[in-house]
């Protein structure tokens, strides 16, 4: 147990709809961080969090939103979904704000997997 | 951008050969470089990580060299097993934690 926390595991859902994937960062880390699992494109940085704040944002859609609240879990919304949009979504979390200096380990929860019909 | 590149994959190899996965990486200022690793069915989990020049990040076997004249990190293991099938992903820590494509792993008995 990586101490990050995701729901649900599995989710299963049709196109146009909308969803909510929830992460509870481990206990400590103020970021939170989503990332983006397909086959045929690798790991895609979504968007960070710190401390309730965004700090940056990657390629994430329009459809697509987050946000992180005031007892640090964070919650990922996916709208008007698509068939493309299945795929793992990872949370991450860690004890810093990001940035070159210092290493900055993320640890990650074990993933919600989203199947669009 | 920060960017990392992978050797592509799938790698195949029997067990008790040697590996080397390679990664490069593209950046402003010093960043620190990892490898994670995701076993089949969980999320990535740390596997070693270097914060400066020639420094050398182990764990479980595993070791990597951070180059900064070439600009690598090589993921190396001398002798694999079937257990260390996996993905493994070379990272750089920027605000965004760049990850690249990951080299799926299959160790043969």
């Amino acid at each position: 147990d990586s101490g990050v926390t995701q729901t649900p595991k599995h989710l299963i859902t049709a196109t146009g709809q909308r969803v909510t994937l929830r992460c509870s960062p481990r206990s400590g880390d103020l970021s939170v961080y989503w990332y983006q699992q397909s086959l045929d494109q690798g790991l895609q940085f979504l968007i960070q969090y710190y401390n309730g704040e965004e700090r940056a944002k990657g390629n994430i859609l329009e459809r697509f939103s987050a946000q992180q609240f005031p007892d640090l879990h964070s919650e990922l919304n996916l709208s008007s979904l698509e068939l493309g949009d299945s795929a793992l979504y990872f949370c991450a979390s860690s004890d810093r704000t990001g940035g070159i200096a210092g290493a900055n380990v993320l640890t990650f929860g074990a993933g919600s997997r989203l199947t669009v019909l | 951008g920060n960017s990392v590149t992978q050797m592509e994959g799938p790698v195949t190899l029997s067990e008790e050969a040697f590996l080397t996965i390679n990664c490069t990486y593209t950046a402003t200022g010093y960043p620190s470089l990892f490898w994670y690793v995701q076993y089949p069915g969980e999320g990535l989990q740390l596997l070693l990580k270097a914060t400066k020049a020639d420094d050398k990040g182990s764990n479980k076997g595993f070791e990597a060299t951070y180059r900064k004249e070439t600009t690598s990190f090589h993921l190396e293991k001398g002798s694999v097993q079937v257990s260390d099938s996996a993905v493994y992903f070379c990272a750089l820590s920027d605000t965004k934690s760049t990850f690249g494509d990951g080299t799926t792993l299959t160790v043969k008995p």
